[in-house]
């Protein structure tokens, strides 16, 4: 079975430092999809990343890197220079791969980060 | 540019009262999904479509809730009888399965609270 853990429950940081949101997964597929989304107070999910396990390398969009390491079953999150406007729960997600995309996603309990000006 | 719709965003019914739930996805998307997300919790996966046919149903989904996509376009989420466990969140998601790689972009949700 496909499982997500996000150890970190809350995590409280002051504006301008750089955080790191820890995902560890669990899964029997040799082709799988991992996920990244916020969820600001209104409640939305936004996609942020999606990675296929076929590529390790790391990504950096703007502020937002993303770490995988398929030896370890991670895909870390950092937030360089947080803003306040970071202040959400992120959740990590894995779904198996098929010929044609994904199947459904399985999430973590997220992570509420919360950045104080 | 239209993303994933909801409808209500809210609502509140009495324990045993029927409530439907409307999503109108991305319009040229093929995919549907519904889940089921209660406080603290990451959202958990009910079932999908894949244009009008129903592929999968979580063991979650028990016999009072029926979902349907008749046309392929919006889907509907029932719950008969509905009791207070079954108050969350209900956010729906589309994709576009086929493509390029397949991305689930979700709704706003519709938050039930059952008294």
């Amino acid at each position: 079975a496909q499982k997500v853990t996000q150890a970190q429950t809350e995590i409280s940081v002051v504006e301008k430092e750089d955080v790191t949101l820890d995902c560890v997964y669990e899964t029997r597929d040799t082709t799988y999809y991992l996920f990244w989304y916020k969820q600001p107070p209104s409640g939305e999910l936004v996609f942020l990343i999606r990675r296929n396990s076929f590529d390790e390398q790391n990504e950096i969009s703007g502020r937002y890197s993303w770490n995988f390491q398929k030896s370890t079953s991670s895909f870390n999150f950092t937030i360089t220079a947080s803003q306040v406007v970071d202040s959400a729960v992120y959740f990590c997600a894995l779904s198996e791969a098929v010929q044609g995309g994904s199947e459904k996603l399985v999430f973590g309990k997220g992570t509420k980060l919360t950045v104080n000006p | 540019d239209t993303g994933v719709s909801q409808d209500p965003r809210h609502k509140i019914t009495k324990r045993g009262q029927n409530v439907t739930f409307r999503c109108d996805p991305i319009s040229e998307h093929n995919r549907l999904y519904w889940y089921r997300q209660t406080l603290g919790q990451g959202p958990e996966f009910l079932t999908y479509f894949q244009n009008e046919a129903q592929l999968e149903k979580s063991r979650l989904l028990s016999d009072r809730f029926s979902a349907e996509r008749p046309k392929g376009s919006f889907s509907t989420l029932e719950i008969q009888r509905t009791e207070q466990g079954d108050s969350a969140m209900y956010l729906c998601a589309s994709s576009l399965f086929g493509g390029a790689g397949e991305t689930q972009y979700f709704g706003p949700g519709t938050r039930l609270l059952v008294l």
